[in-house]
């Protein structure tokens, strides 16, 4: 079984500036994708930015990058020039790249706060 | 594009009735969707997979007679809460899976807040 870990319950932020929330993962599974979700105040779940392990170069979305260190199992997502829009519940997951199972394993969270 | 929709966005019912919840997707076609329950302040917890014309796998500990799941087409799995009591209250969420540029994800529809009076 897959574990996700977000040691991080809250983070805050000053606007404009950059933050970077912390997530690992244990696993024996060799291929697997990993996402960052975003649950802002509505609680719609929005993708981030996702990788795939097998890909060594760091995912980017614009102002949100990845360091993706898979010997470590760490995923850590950075976000460049903080926005009020950014003020959200972080969800960190994991998903086995595997026919037929698609699930995602969930860390618990961080909610990030960005101060004007 | 990937674009999940959930209905109703939120219900009232009185104890003992039954609540139906749809989750469509829009622009693709999705074999497999997920329901969640999230309680405040935690994550999500997964109910069951639902897989396009088949029974629904569902967790350990979620009642299947009560949480009625069907996916009777590639876009739309309904969820149906039977009896509901005060206790079914909470935050559900869907998702489908898509396949975009290689990579397996799901995608979220806007959750659906049921409370149970």
């Amino acid at each position: 079984a897959q574990t996700v870990t977000q040691s991080q319950p809250e983070m805050s932020v000053q606007e404009a500036e950059t933050v970077t929330l912390s997530c690992t993962y244990d696993t024996s599974e060799n291929n697997y994708y990993l996402f960052w979700y975003k649950q802002p105040p509505s609680r719609q779940m929005i993708l981030v930015i996702r990788q795939e392990a097998y890909k060594q170069q760091n995912a980017t979305e614009n102002r949100f990058s990845v360091n993706f260190q898979k010997a470590a199992k760490s995923f850590s997502l950075k976000i460049s020039d903080s926005q009020l829009g950014d003020t959200a519940m972080y969800f960190c997951a994991f998903m086995k790249h595997s026919a037929g199972s698609y699930q995602l394993t969930f860390g618990k969270g961080t909610k990030l706060s960005v101060i004007p | 594009g990937a674009v999940v929709s959930q209905h109703p966005s939120r219900v009232i019912c009185k104890s003992g009735t039954s609540v139906k919840i749809e989750c469509r997707s829009l622009d693709f076609q999705a074999t497999t969707m997920f329901w969640y329950r999230q309680f405040p302040k935690q994550s999500l917890m997964l109910m069951a997979t639902s897989n396009e014309g088949s029974k629904a796998t569902y967790e350990q500990g979620v009642e299947k007679d009560k949480f009625l799941i069907n996916h009777a087409s590639l876009t739309l799995s309904t969820l149906t809460v039977t009896s509901a009591h005060p206790e079914d209250s909470s935050f559900y969420i869907c998702s489908a899976r898509a396949r975009v540029g290689g990579t397996d994800t799901q995608y979220f529809g806007p959750g659906t807040r049921l409370t149970v009076l």
